[in-house]
C-alpha cells in the first residue's frame, strides 16, 4: 500500500490559514489524495479529495504538487471547531482506506 | 438523506464473549467498510462488503466477521472477545462499483466496545 507521513501535530491561531502537509513519495499513478478529519467522539468526516489537480471546496483547499509527492490540506481561516485529526490518505481502485495516525490540529483562541 | 448509523452505541463485553454491532449505511450507497480504532490511533481497515460479499480484508483474524443484507445494512460479529479488542469500532458507507479511487466515505459515530 503507497503510505503517508504526516506531522504528529500542530497548532494554529483563531482565523488564521493553515497549511496541513502530508509527503506520499510512493503514490502511483491511479491513487487519489483524500483528506478527513476526526471532530473529538465522532467519527472521520470527508473533507476533500483530488487527483492531480489543485481542488476547493466549502470546506477546504487542496494543493498537490506538480510530481504528486506531496500535498497540503489548507483551511483558510481556522475556527475553533477545526480543532481535530486530519487524516491524508491515498486511495486506488482497490476499494479501501487505509489511516495513518494523522495530524492532530489544535487551534487557539 | 439519512447518514449512517451504527448500533448499540456503547457495550461493555467480558473476554470470551462474542459481539454483533450493527450499521445502516446511508441511502443510495451500496458499500460498508468496518474499522476498528484503538484510543490514541487512526482506524484499521478490518474489511468491505459489496453485493454481500467480503470485497477486501485488512489484518484481522477469522473471529472477525461480517455480513451484509440486500438493504446494504451490515453487521459486525467478533467472536471469543479478547481485551484488546476494546476499542471504537467504525462503519463507513459509500457507492462503489466503478473502480474509482474518487469514492468517498461517510462514517457513523461509532460503537465504543469495553471488553472486561
Amino acid at each position: 500500500d503507497a503510505k503517508t507521513t504526516q506531522p504528529n501535530s500542530m497548532e494554529s491561531n483563531e482565523e488564521e490559514p493553515v497549511h496541513l502537509p502530508c509527503n506520499h513519495s510512493t503514490i502511483s499513478g491511479t491513487d487519489y489524495i483524500h483528506w478527513y478529519r476526526q471532530l473529538p467522539s465522532q467519527g472521520p468526516e470527508y473533507v476533500i479529495h483530488g487527483l492531480t489537480s489543485n481542488v476547493n471546496n466549502r470546506m477546504a483547499s487542496l494543493a498537490i504538487a506538480e510530481d504528486r509527492k506531496s500535498s497540503t490540506l489548507i483551511l483558510h481561516r481556522a475556527t475553533l471547531r477545526d480543532a481535530a485529526v486530519y487524516y491524508c490518505i491515498l486511495r486506488d481502485r482497490i476499494n479501501d482506506m487505509r489511516f495513518g495516525a494523522g495530524t492532530r490540529l489544535t487551534v487557539k483562541p | 438523506e439519512t447518514g449512517v448509523t451504527q448500533s448499540p452505541t456503547h457495550l461493555i463485553k467480558t473476554r470470551g464473549q462474542q459481539v454483533t454491532l450493527r450499521c445502516s449505511s446511508q441511502s443510495g450507497h451500496n458499500t460498508v467498510s468496518w474499522y476498528q480504532q484503538a484510543l490514541g490511533q487512526g482506524p484499521q481497515f478490518i474489511f468491505q462488503y459489496y453485493r454481500e460479499e467480503e470485497n477486501g480484508r485488512g489484518n484481522f483474524p477469522p473471529r472477525f466477521s461480517g455480513l451484509q443484507f440486500p438493504n446494504y445494512s451490515s453487521e459486525l460479529n467478533v467472536n471469543a472477545l479478547e481485551l484488546d479488542d476494546s476499542a471504537l469500532y467504525l462503519c463507513a458507507s459509500s457507492l462503489e462499483g466503478q473502480g474509482s479511487g474518487a469514492n468517498v466515505l461517510t462514517f457513523g459515530a461509532g460503537s465504543r466496545l469495553t471488553v472486561l
